[in-house]
């Protein structure tokens, strides 16, 4: 069974870098056929695509976000992470990292979430 | 870029109602639609998977269509297990990205 799990500091003050890591257990990154993916969600509202890599490091990311997005991958860690910069209020949220079988690309495994509060 | 269109955004009925929810897409998505249930503090869960296929395990009350530009999601019998929030999501691979719909909260009248 997949499981996916998010850490990284619950705080972050304004125009610094959020930094997220998504640890998978249970299937290895490197097994190919599936994107990792990163989401969020704003207090009360709806889920936002953030973008997500393949095991060979290609990134596809939400244009709405993309100049301050990066998401990287470490195989021999089984772990991508998440970097977003210059954070603003706007960027608070509950962060998911999941596994996105690829074309058509559907979301069977998710992580629990972390709540990331952008504050100084 | 391709929009969804969910609604209703929210909806009352009576256990076991049928509830329906559909969703528009901008354009042509083929059958790239798939379906999640999201319960208060916990990670959404996928539920039907291009379109009109049922992830294992999931409760057969439970059910999509459509194709195309318009979809639809439906609960044939609302339990009161099922309140929580769903929401459409479609898959564009050109290049690949995902688009959530607006999401559809479910409560019991």
């Amino acid at each position: 069974q997949v499981q996916l799990q998010e850490s990284g500091p619950g705080l972050v003050k304004p125009s610094q870098t959020l930094s997220l890591t998504c640890t998978v257990s249970g299937g290895s990154i490197s097994s190919g056929g599936y994107y990792w993916s990163w989401i969020r969600q704003h207090p009360g509202k709806g889920l936002e695509w953030i973008g997500y890599i393949y095991y060979s490091g290609s990134t596809y990311y939400n244009p709405s976000l993309k100049s301050r997005v990066t998401i990287s991958v470490d195989t021999s860690k089984n772990q991508f992470s998440l970097k977003l910069s210059s954070v603003t209020a706007a960027d608070t949220a509950v962060y998911y990292c999941a596994r996105a079988l690829l074309v058509p690309a559907r979301l069977g495994y998710w992580g629990q979430g972390t709540l990331v509060t952008v504050s100084s | 870029d391709i929009q969804m269109t969910q609604s209703p955004s929210s909806l009352s009925a009576s256990v076991g109602d049928r509830v329906t929810i559909t969703c528009q897409a901008s354009q042509d998505i083929s059958n790239y639609l798939n379906w999640y249930q999201q319960k208060p503090g916990k990670a959404p869960k996928l539920l039907i998977y291009d379109a009109s296929n049922l992830e294992t395990g999931v409760p057969s009350r439970f059910s999509g269509s459509g194709s195309g530009t318009d979809f639809t999601f439906t609960i044939s019998s609302l339990q009161p297990e099922d309140i929580a929030t769903y929401y459409c999501q479609q898959y564009d691979n050109l290049p690949p990205r995902l688009t959530f719909g607006g999401g559809t909260k479910v409560e019991i009248k």
